[in-house]
């Protein structure tokens, strides 16, 4: 069973501030995203990354960074949380691109006050 | 880029009545339609997909169909249960595209 982990379920930050996600998966895929979702817009994509230090750029990249110093983990970095970066983020990853299953995170509910 | 309109957001059908969820791409070079359900309070899953070179796919009680021609696919879910309410969301891809576009959800309330 392939299992995506994400460190936290619920986060609560203030405005400014420096705040990490992290996600892990045990299938040693190649491939690991970062996806927002929020009511009536989808699943927006805003970064992924297809190799150990190699990342690109979704539709929504903007106001995040990102780390992938070890295939297994996948890090998003809000470099100055704001109000409008309050969201559900989802975390997956899949063997190889987008042809191949995508295995979701629980998700991280970032609550930014 | 490729763009994904999903229709309708939400939809509430009778137990045991037929559900149909329609998508749209933009792009004409895109080749892979996975659907994903999300449960409430849960991680969204993959219920099924299809590739370019077929036209429909069935497992069970969804299917899925393709018409490449008018760039849509949809999801149809028959003899609909009160475990199948969800949200669900399909997605494309093409060649050399390494993350998934997806629609923007749709709710689906199965009333017992």
């Amino acid at each position: 069973d392939v299992k995506v982990t994400q460190s936290s379920r619920y986060l609560v930050k203030r405005t400014g501030e420096k705040v990490f996600l992290e996600c892990v998966q045990d299938m040693d895929h190649e491939n690991m995203f970062w996806y927002r979702q929020d009511p009536g817009l989808g699943l927006r994509l805003i970064y992924f990354s297809y190799d150990v230090k190699m990342k690109e750029k979704g539709d929504i990249p903007e106001g995040y960074s990102v780390s992938r110093e070890k295939k297994e983990r996948f890090s998003l970095i809000l470099e100055s949380a704001s109000t409008n970066q309050t969201s559900m983020y989802l975390c997956a990853s899949s063997l190889w691109g987008a042809h191949t299953e995508a295995f979701f995170g629980q998700g991280t509910r970032l609550t930014v006050v | 880029g490729e763009n994904v309109e999903q229709h309708p957001s939400t939809l509430s059908v009778q137990e045991g009545d037929s559900a149909v969820i329609k998508c749209t791409y933009s792009d004409s070079a895109s080749n892979y339609f996975p659907w994903y359900k999300q449960e409430l309070g849960k991680r969204p899953q993959l219920i099924i997909d299809i590739r370019s070179n077929v036209g429909e796919k069935k497992d069970q009680r969804i299917a899925v169909t393709l018409n490449k021609t008018a760039k849509h696919f949809s999801l149809h879910i028959t003899e609909t249960q009160p475990e199948d309410s969800a949200v669900y969301f399909c997605a494309a891809s093409s060649p050399g595209r390494r993350a998934l576009t997806f629609g923007s959800g749709t709710r689906l309330q199965v009333q017992p």
